[in-house]
C-alpha cells in the first residue's frame, strides 16, 4: 500500500542554523508534492509545491528537492528562527487524483533561541 | 477576506448521536475538501464537493457518514450513530473555481470531535 514517512522524532535546531526535514514515500507514483506547516490547534497552511519534473524550488528561506528515483523530497529552512517552529507535513498526489493529497504524519521542529 | 471558517470547533458527543460539521469556504472558493486525522497519524481525503455535487467521495466511510455542499450555505459533514472511533480532528479546504486541482488548498482550523 501507499505510505509515507516523515520522521517521526522531532527535529530540534538551534537558531540561525539550516533546518532539514525529510519525506520518503513507497508504492507510489506521486506526479505533485507539497509542504504544508500545521501549529498546535490550527489547520495546515501551505508553503510550497513541486512537480515530479522538477527537481528543486526554493521561496524565501525555503527550499524543496524531488528525487522521484529516491522516492524522496527534502525540506530545507535556511537561517531558522523559533518562529519556524511548527509541525511541518508533506503530501502527495498523482496526475490522476490530483485533489486527493496523502498526508505525512509530519516532523515537529523546535528552533531554539 | 476571511479564511475557511469551521464550526464547532470543538464537539462532544455520546455514543449513537449524531454530529455535525459545518465549512464555509474562503469567498469565492467553490470547490471544497473534507479530510480527517486520527491522532499520531496523517490526515485523510475524505470527500471532494462542488457546489450541489459530490465529486469524490472514496475516502469516505461507506455506513454513517455523508456529506453536502448545498448552492447555498455551508458544506456539512454529517456522522450518524456516533462511535468512539470518529473520535479525531476533521478538516475543511477549499480552492477557487477554475483551479488546476492540483494547487494549493486552504485549511480550515478543524472541528475537533469528541465521542464519549
Amino acid at each position: 500500500s501507499q505510505k509515507i514517512e516523515q520522521n517521526s522524532e522531532a527535529l530540534n535546531i538551534q537558531e540561525g542554523k539550516t533546518a532539514t526535514l525529510t519525506c520518503n514515500y513507497t508504492n507510489y507514483s506521486p506526479a505533485y508534492l507539497q509542504w504544508y506547516r500545521q501549529d498546535p490547534g490550527r489547520g495546515p497552511v501551505f508553503l510550497l509545491l513541486i512537480r515530479e519534473n522538477e527537481k528543486e524550488k526554493r521561496k524565501e528561506r525555503l527550499k524543496v528537492t524531488f528525487d522521484t528515483t529516491l522516492k524522496q523530497s527534502l525540506f530545507h529552512i535556511t537561517a531558522s528562527q523559533p518562529a519556524d517552529s511548527a509541525t511541518y507535513l508533506c503530501a502527495l498526489s498523482s496526475a490522476s487524483g490530483t485533489y486527493k493529497y496523502i498526508f505525512g504524519t509530519g516532523t515537529r521542529l523546535k528552533v531554539l533561541a | 477576506n476571511a479564511g475557511v471558517m469551521q464550526n464547532p470547533r470543538h464537539l462532544v458527543r455520546r455514543r449513537g448521536q449524531e454530529a455535525r460539521l459545518r465549512c464555509s469556504p474562503m469567498k469565492g472558493h467553490s470547490h471544497v475538501y473534507w479530510y480527517r486525522q486520527l491522532p499520531e497519524e496523517g490526515l485523510k481525503f475524505m470527500v471532494y464537493l462542488q457546489k450541489e455535487n459530490i465529486i469524490d467521495e472514496s475516502g469516505m466511510p461507506k455506513e454513517r457518514f455523508s456529506a453536502e455542499f448545498p448552492k447555498e450555505g455551508p458544506s456539512i459533514l454529517r456522522i450518524q450513530q456516533v462511535v468512539r472511533g470518529d473520535s479525531a480532528a476533521y478538516f475543511c479546504a477549499s480552492s477557487p473555481p477554475g483551479t488546476l486541482a492540483y494547487n494549493e488548498q486552504f485549511f480550515g482550523p478543524g472541528t475537533r470531535l469528541t465521542v464519549l
